[in-house]
């Protein structure tokens, strides 16, 4: 099962521009982390958000967290075309399993 | 830099056959999870090892499925017989605790059933 349903499905910018994508889940949650995929390979984590943090920064990744809403954003700042990649958020509960949303595929043009 | 190790990165095999994967986690690390990924889809929990236990194989098709974690290091998923929906990518992940922290994926075997 997936408890989280990124949107948009698909996002197409050019080099420069930001790219917003956002997350909702069902249940509540520990934490909630993205991760990236470039095609055919595996996942990379790229940030983690826990249930009392609101906002968190890394480089040019900004990511929120509203548990009220049960929702989380992450924006790309600057985009470049090595982002082009498929991007997951995933849910976290102690002492269980990840659960990913079916992902947002990013496509960054130069 | 540590990683997790999968083999064979890819499989080809014909249905009713055997196939098995090997996962070898970040050392150190006591839980490792198996995801199956469809082509387009996020990837979903197939089994969950704390050590060499099983803590959670809900999502496991357990008449042709079957995982085991000896001695609670390395892992290996096996499929007995393959069948044409078989067709993903499997993708090992290990973390030093469960749910709470990032987990760490292997590059995956895409296995295609013919």
């Amino acid at each position: 099962s997936q408890q989280g349903e990124e949107d948009p499905q698909a996002l197409s910018i050019q080099e420069g521009e930001n790219a917003t994508m956002n997350c909702s889940y069902k249940t509540s949650i520990n934490n909630l982390q993205w991760y990236r995929q470039n095609s055919g390979r595996g996942l990379v984590h790229l940030i983690l958000i826990r249930s009392n943090e609101r906002e968190k920064h890394s480089g040019r990744l900004r990511v929120t967290l509203d548990t009220s809403k049960k929702s989380s954003s992450l924006l790309i700042t600057a985009s470049r075309a090595a982002d082009t990649a498929s991007y997951f958020c995933a849910t976290g509960q102690a002492g269980t399993a990840l659960i990913f949303g079916k992902g947002t595929t990013l496509s960054v043009s130069s | 830099e540590a990683e997790v190790a999968q083999s064979p990165r890819y499989k080809i095999t014909e249905k009713s056959q055997a196939v098995a994967f090997w996962c070898d986690p970040i050392s150190g690390h006591a839980t490792l999870y198996w995801y199956r990924q469809i082509l387009g889809q996020g990837p979903e929990l197939l089994v969950q090892f704390q050590d060499e236990s099983v803590v959670d194989d809900s999502q496991l098709p357990k008449d042709r499925f079957s995982a085991e974690r000896l001695k609670g290091v390395d892992s290996t998923l096996k499929i007995q017989p393959a069948e044409l929906g078989d067709s993903a990518m499997y993708l090992c992940a290990s973390s030093s605790d469960r749910g709470d922290t990032e987990a760490f994926f292997g590059q995956g075997t895409r296995l295609t059933v013919v």
